[in-house]
């Protein structure tokens, strides 16, 4: 079965720093993982997609994440922090063939200090 | 190309009464799912519906929960005698395709349900 754990429910960095967000997964199966981003009272975005095309996904507003199989691993990145990234972050991955069906972590909660 | 719609956004019921939430799925897309989010935690899953056909209901709550995707309109989740544990935000997301991992699936913008 899938699983998703995010490290860190809750991140502060300042402005202009570097992000780091933490996802591990757990798939019995080759996955597929996503980062998506909520703002406050409204749905969730994109951000990037894993699909085994390419370990290192690019994604908007100058997100990246890595997959790295040996340590089962999907960190979020960005190297300079606005303050418009203050956001809730999920990490997810795909359950099994259904595509849309998705196993999200708990999230974690970005905070950006001017 | 409109995205998921639901409505209402925000809904406010009394313990004991009915509410139902709406999702138009974008464009083209035949495949709704529905998530429930807590206060404080990720999203929960809750079904997988097709058009007239409930896919994958692992994740509904057994009794006071129902979901229905007709031929005509919008998916429906619906939630009899509500409880406050009831409250939460409820999220439809759909997509287009059926049996692959990495389609993306599109987010509403949540109904936010208050059970006073």
């Amino acid at each position: 079965a899938q699983s998703v754990t995010q490290l860190g429910s809750h991140v502060s960095v300042s402005e202009g720093a570097l992000v780091l967000l933490r996802c591990n997964y757990s798939s019995s199966v080759p996955p597929y993982l996503f980062w998506y981003v909520q703002y406050p009272n409204q749905g969730l975005q994109l951000l990037l997609k894993y699909t085994s095309a390419a370990t290192l996904v690019k994604g908007i507003n100058g997100f990246e994440a890595e997959f790295k199989k040996s340590e089962t691993s999907f960190h979020l990145t960005k190297p300079s922090a606005h303050m418009s990234d203050a956001a809730e972050y999920f990490c997810a991955v795909s359950d099994g063939n259904q595509g849309g069906k998705l196993i999200f972590g708990q999230g974690t909660e970005l905070s950006v200090k001017p | 190309n409109a995205g998921v719609m639901q409505n209402p956004r925000h809904l406010v019921r009394r313990r004991g009464q009915e509410a139902r939430l709406r999702c138009s799925p974008m464009k083209g897309h035949s495949h709704v799912y529905w998530y429930r989010q807590l206060p404080e935690e990720g999203l929960k899953f809750m079904v997988y519906l097709q058009k007239e056909n409930i896919i994958d209901e692992s994740g509904m709550p057994k009794e006071r929960f129902s979901a229905e995707f007709p031929k005509e309109g919008p998916s429906i989740l619906r939630i009899q005698q509500v409880v406050r544990g009831d409250s939460a935000a409820y999220f439809c997301a759909s997509s287009p395709l059926q049996g692959s991992m990495n389609t993306e699936a599109f987010f509403g913008q949540g109904t936010r349900l208050t059970v006073v």
